[in-house]
């Protein structure tokens, strides 16, 4: 099937600073990813919807300035968490389809870890 | 309102048993598509089986099979003789609309599954 890596697997950060996230559709095009939050114990929930070569759709309260989406070719999208604080220490995942499948999944990463001290 | 219900905060069974986890979801979308993921400690999101608005039969993937009904937008996953490894969180999702690759998906707020040996 195919794969979606991310990367860093995790990450500690100090409060104040910014951490880059990346994902990465290895053997397919993605004209689309999407970012996803979930903290301990609780479901995903949708963060934004990236779009290659356009600006990223943020859901309901997210705050575009400190997740900032970038997605600048078909097969990578990056997510910045910009000063960083405790409560965004979070497992952050994301998921892609390859365009045209149809019915199809969309495919997840691995995940990234963070936590912010 | 809740666009996915998973009643089922938490569950045990016994090894080699059958399980079922129950989901509702709730749309006006004719087109759409049913999703169970399972997710392990490690956090990584694995798909077990879809299934389309459309399709007429009930999806099935070696164990699992999804219990279909329409009319009551349910969607049941069931587990047949479970293993130790089945132990889990296991999350239920909709897309609305057609296309996989360019529609998000909703999350429910999944249910814990124990397998007792």
């Amino acid at each position: 099937g195919a794969v979606v890596s991310q990367h860093p697997s995790w990450v500690i950060c100090k409060s104040g600073t910014s951490v880059k996230i990346e994902c990465r559709s290895l053997d397919f095009q993605a004209t689309t990813m999407f970012w996803y939050r979930q903290f301990p114990k609780q479901s995903l929930m949708l963060m934004a919807t990236s779009n290659e070569g356009s600006k990223a759709t943020y859901e309901q309260g997210v705050e575009k300035d400190k997740f900032l989406i970038n997605h600048a070719s078909l097969t990578l999208s990056t997510l910045t968490v910009t000063s960083a604080h405790p409560e965004d220490s979070s497992f952050y995942i994301c998921s892609a389809g390859p365009w045209g499948s149809g019915t199809d999944t969309q495919y997840f990463g691995p995940g990234t870890r963070l936590t912010v001290l | 309102a809740q666009k996915i219900t998973q009643t089922q905060p938490g569950m045990f069974v016994q090894e080699k048993e059958a399980v079922t986890l129950d989901c509702t979801y709730d749309t006006s979308d004719p087109s759409y598509g049913l999703f169970w993921y399972k997710q392990p400690s490690s956090g990584e999101m694995i798909f077990l089986i879809y299934q389309g608005s459309y399709d007429q039969q009930n999806a099935t993937e070696g164990r699992y099979s999804l219990n279909f009904q329409k009319a009551r937008k349910s969607a049941n996953l069931v587990i047949s003789a479970s293993q130790l490894g089945d132990s889990a969180m296991y999350f239920c999702a909709m897309r609305e609309g057609i296309e996989a690759a360019g529609n998000k998906l909703t999350f429910g707020g999944g249910t814990r599954v124990l397998v007792k040996p």
